[in-house]
């Protein structure tokens, strides 16, 4: 079985600022991992993904993720926020299949 | 292409009534999955498909059914509704290899 474990349900970041959200996982087997960005009232949008190869991830709109195998982390960061970021954000695993499992997930705030 | 195609996007329900939430994909993907939405809990999975004719459980399956006759369409049942089916519906599609998932708009239902 596998979970995800997202740290912080709110963050709130100055414009210009680090943005640093945590994502901690267990699973079985090696996982895929997933970052899922939903603005208000839409449909989730894929940010990025680690399946295998390089553990440094880069996204959709300046994100990255780093895996962590010996941390089992995949946290998402952003060098500068923007206004425009403020979502909701989670973390999601796969045990090398069909199947995910999320975290509760991170809404950020974006402060001008 | 349309992507994955949700209807309603809105829906108000009696308690005990039955209805069903559409979900059509036009990019030919072999798998599908249905995820609700709770404040502070994340998606949870509630049924999937790898393939038109297969479908199986995911964690919170009781109270709705599923079926799949064709590629395109994973439409999930709601056999007698319940308040705490309240929720926001998601339906996603994901080709076989192994790719992020596309999710639809969602479905808000209530159940009153």
């Amino acid at each position: 079985a596998q979970s995800v474990t997202q740290l912080g349900s709110h963050v709130s970041v100055s414009e210009g600022a680090l943005v640093l959200l945590r994502c901690n996982y267990s699973s079985s087997v090696p996982p895929y991992l997933f970052w899922y960005v939903q603005y208000p009232n839409q449909g989730l949008q894929l940010l990025l993904k680690y399946t295998t190869g390089a553990t440094l991830v880069k996204g959709i709109n300046g994100f990255e993720a780093e895996f962590k195998k010996s941390e089992t982390s995949f946290h998402l960061t952003k060098p500068s926020a923007h206004m425009s970021d403020a979502a909701e954000y989670f973390c999601a695993v796969s045990p090398r299949d069909y199947k995910l499992s999320f975290g509760a997930g991170t809404t950020v705030t974006v402060r001008a | 292409n349309a992507g994955v195609t949700q209807t309603p996007k809105f829906q108000v329900l009696k308690t005990g009534q039955s209805m069903t939430l559409q979900c059509a994909q036009d990019m030919n993907h072999e798998y599908m999955s249905w995820y609700r939405q709770d404040p502070g809990m994340g998606l949870r999975l509630i049924h999937y498909s790898v393939g038109a004719g297969i479908t199986d459980q995911g964690e919170v399956p009781n109270g709705y059914n599923v079926s799949r006759s064709t590629t395109e369409d994973f439409p999930l049942r709601l056999l007698s509704a319940a308040p705490s089916q309240t929720s926001v519906y998601f339906c996603a599609s994901r080709p076989q290899e192994l790719h992020g998932y596309t999710f639809g708009s969602g479905t808000r239902l209530t159940v009153v």
